[in-house]
């Protein structure tokens, strides 16, 4: 199985900052790696596939880079609805894999 | 619009059965590859099964696989869970999930608690 590494686990930021959270796969999965992001006690909600496609409706302030083993979520101008909790997966086989997630809180 | 209603979830007992089911609505269901996925209480998202458009190919993650099946019934528009030999490590939050390339539509969970 691929094993897919996020990090950091945990992050903390202010309204109005950058933030990127990066992805490892344990092997090779092309571009096929998707990211998403949960708010509590809510399903996941698709932000990017393709490692760097954003999902229709989502803001231009996401973006995803990368390709192999190692990519990127990167978000611009932090908003308060964007502290949530943010994973990848990869879709190039199964098992399909998420990382462990993200969260990203309020500083 | 696209929307993916699960129902069947609740308390079931350690060794006993459930069924959850998926409904489709908004799209052509036929079409598309389906998923569940699920999530254990305060943990990340695990990835359950997959079943093509055409019921022709199912995976299963080992997790669970001898003793949970997805299947659909595309006259329906309905995807099924049936999960078997239910143990603790099974409670979860269960998501269906269609498939366009990732998972771009996500029903809203169904609670799942195995306990004496």
């Amino acid at each position: 199985d691929i094993q897919m590494t996020q990090s950091p686990s945990s992050l903390s930021a202010s309204v109005g900052d950058r933030v990127t959270i990066t992805c490892r796969a344990s092997q090779g999965i092309r571009n096929y790696l998707a990211w998403f992001q949960q708010k509590p006690g809510k399903a996941p909600k698709s932000l990017i596939y393709g490692a760097s496609t954003l999902q229709s409706g989502v803001p231009s302030k996401f973006s995803g880079s990368g390709s192999g083993t190692d990519f990127t979520l990167t978000i611009s101008s932090l908003q308060p609805e964007d502290f949530a909790t943010y994973y990848c997966q990869q879709y190039n086989s199964y098992p399909y894999t998420f990382g462990q997630g993200t969260i990203l809180e309020i500083k | 619009q696209v929307q993916l209603v699960e129902s069947g979830g609740g308390v079931v007992q350690p060794g006993r059965s459930l069924r959850l089911s998926c409904a489709a609505s908004g799209f052509t269901f036929s079409s598309y590859n389906m998923h569940w996925v699920r999530q254990a209480p305060g943990k990340g998202l695990e990835w359950v099964a997959v079943i093509w458009y055409d019921g022709s190919n199912k995976y299963h993650a080992d997790s669970v696989k001898g003793r949970f099946t997805i299947s659909r019934d595309n006259s329906k528009n309905t995807l099924y869970l049936q999960m078997s030999g239910l143990r603790a490590e099974d409670t979860a939050v269960y998501y269906c999930a269609r498939d366009q390339e990732d998972f771009d539509y996500w029903g809203q969970g169904a609670l799942v608690t195995v306990s004496s």
